[in-house]
């Protein structure tokens, strides 16, 4: 079955630190994987995206994601955390189906960062 | 210029009631979805429409009917609500010829049924 974990319901570290939120995947073929991150009473916004090529990529508001097909993981970092990027994290694979395809969403992860 | 656009935002009503949530995208992309985020974040697609056309349409309760009458607009019509609809839905579109596929999400409509 095609699909994304997030081991973390929540992750919590102090401003300046490093922040890493864990992602892992299972899906047939080559796989396309997505970090989006949700804010209070919003959408969900796109950072940044896997595809092809060079296996960091390099996102928004300074996230980058490191894609490592041994272990199956595209986990979501960030060398020093602001207060705001307290939000909610979501990975996401894109899966295909017959003709179709479809992004399955992880549970998603809270980031907490304490000042 | 608002990318992904839902109307109405908040929508509180009766068990029972049909109602209507709007979606608009001016993104020129070719495919639109509508998600439910329950109480809990879980965010689960419901139906995905490619050029007008129904691509996608998971287990969801034939109460719930979609419609898309051109590729900017997809609208979510809801007959005889009932408790369990309340959650957030989201609509998103995506450019899914030309791999570009990241989905671009509206604000959402957080629906209370009572």
């Amino acid at each position: 079955a095609q699909s994304v974990a997030q081991p973390e319901d929540q992750v919590n570290v102090a401003e300046g630190n490093p922040l890493t939120v864990k992602c892992t995947y299972s899906v047939s073929g080559n796989p396309y994987l997505f970090w989006y991150v949700q804010y209070p009473n919003r959408g969900l916004q796109f950072l940044l995206k896997y595809i092809t090529g060079d296996n960091l990529v390099k996102g928004s508001y300074g996230f980058e994601a490191e894609f490592n097909k041994s272990q199956t993981s595209f986990h979501l970092k960030k060398p020093s955390a602001l207060v705001s990027d307290s939000a909610l994290y979501f990975c996401a694979v894109r899966a295909l189906y017959s003709s179709a395809s479809k992004i399955i969403f992880g549970s998603g992860t809270r980031l907490s960062i304490r000042p | 210029d608002t990318a992904v656009s839902q109307t109405p935002k908040y929508l509180v009503t009766q068990m029972g009631n049909d109602k209507s949530i709007k979606c608009e995208q001016n993104l020129g992309h070719d495919t639109m979805y509508w998600y439910k985020q329950d109480s809990k974040k879980f965010l689960k697609i419901m139906f995905s429409y490619n050029n007008k056309e129904l691509i996608i349409n998971e287990t969801v309760p034939n109460r719930f009917s979609p419609k898309s009458p051109d590729k900017a607009h997809l609208n979510l019509h809801i007959n005889s609500l009932e408790l369990g609809d309340s959650a957030v839905y989201f609509c998103a579109s995506s450019q899914e010829r030309g791999r570009t596929h990241e989905q671009y999400f509206g604000p959402g409509t957080r629906l209370t049924v009572t």
